[in-house]
């Protein structure tokens, strides 16, 4: 399995102020997933980023509110632009084991609030 | 297409008893099974899962599953709550590089 490490763990922000949540993992690793968990809710995915490509946004999410980057193997980056409340969630981000099954490790998360 | 379907938001047992957390699932796949628990403001951690072989997987902490093909389910037991059980719990089905997760069990242990 990876361990995976993510900055901040928590944050309280003004609304219309960015964000941008770190994630570094002790392995390389093909596919990062980053997730939005919002209060007594499930996971939803946000996006999927493979170093060297445009990350892939699932309906619903838009690059420009929640731009990624994935400079290296080990480490992702998600940005919360432009906050609202709305936007007070735990971010997680996750990635891909090896081998048979396609078992994510995650992150412990990245808890925000928005005022 | 997946989803999956867990019955009980929140599921209450008495220490020592039988815990059982209902997990259904729809693939159009053979589906890869997860289970995950969630403890207070924590990340989420791997319980077990179900690739292929063995129907019945077992897991960390005393946790079984048994993935039942006919029934599509994927059942989440353990023999003997424990107060360190109470966790939010999280059944999830994965096929092309996709996982979707169910929407939780909130697991309650009372003394």
């Amino acid at each position: 399995s990876a361990v995976i490490s993510q900055k901040p763990s928590r944050d309280i922000c003004q609304r219309g102020t960015s964000l941008t949540i770190q994630c570094q993992v002790d392995s390389q690793v093909t596919m990062m997933f980053w997730y939005r968990q919002q209060p007594g809710q499930s996971l939803t995915l946000i996006a999927t980023a493979n170093q060297g490509s445009e990350a892939t946004y699932e309906s619903g999410f838009v690059i420009d509110k929640f731009p990624i980057s994935r400079p290296n193997l080990t480490f992702s980056t998600l940005t919360v632009s432009n906050m609202s409340p709305e936007d007070s969630s735990i971010y997680l981000c996750s990635v891909e084991g090896q081998g048979v099954g396609e078992t994510q490790y995650f992150g412990p998360g990245t808890r925000l609030l928005v005022l | 297409a997946q989803s999956v379907t867990q019955l009980g938001s929140h599921v209450s047992v008495s220490e020592g008893a039988l815990v059982l957390l209902r997990c259904n699932y729809s693939s159009s796949v053979p589906p890869y099974l997860f289970w995950y628990v969630q403890y207070p403001n924590q990340g989420l951690q791997l319980l077990l899962k179900y690739t292929t072989g063995a129907t019945l997987v077992k897991g960390i902490n005393g946790f079984e599953a048994e993935f039942k093909k006919s029934e599509t389910s994927f059942h989440l037991t353990k023999p003997s709550a424990h107060m360190s059980d109470a966790a939010e719990y999280f059944c999830a089905v994965g096929g092309y590089q996709k996982v979707t997760f169910g929407t939780g069990t909130k697991l309650q242990v009372i003394p």
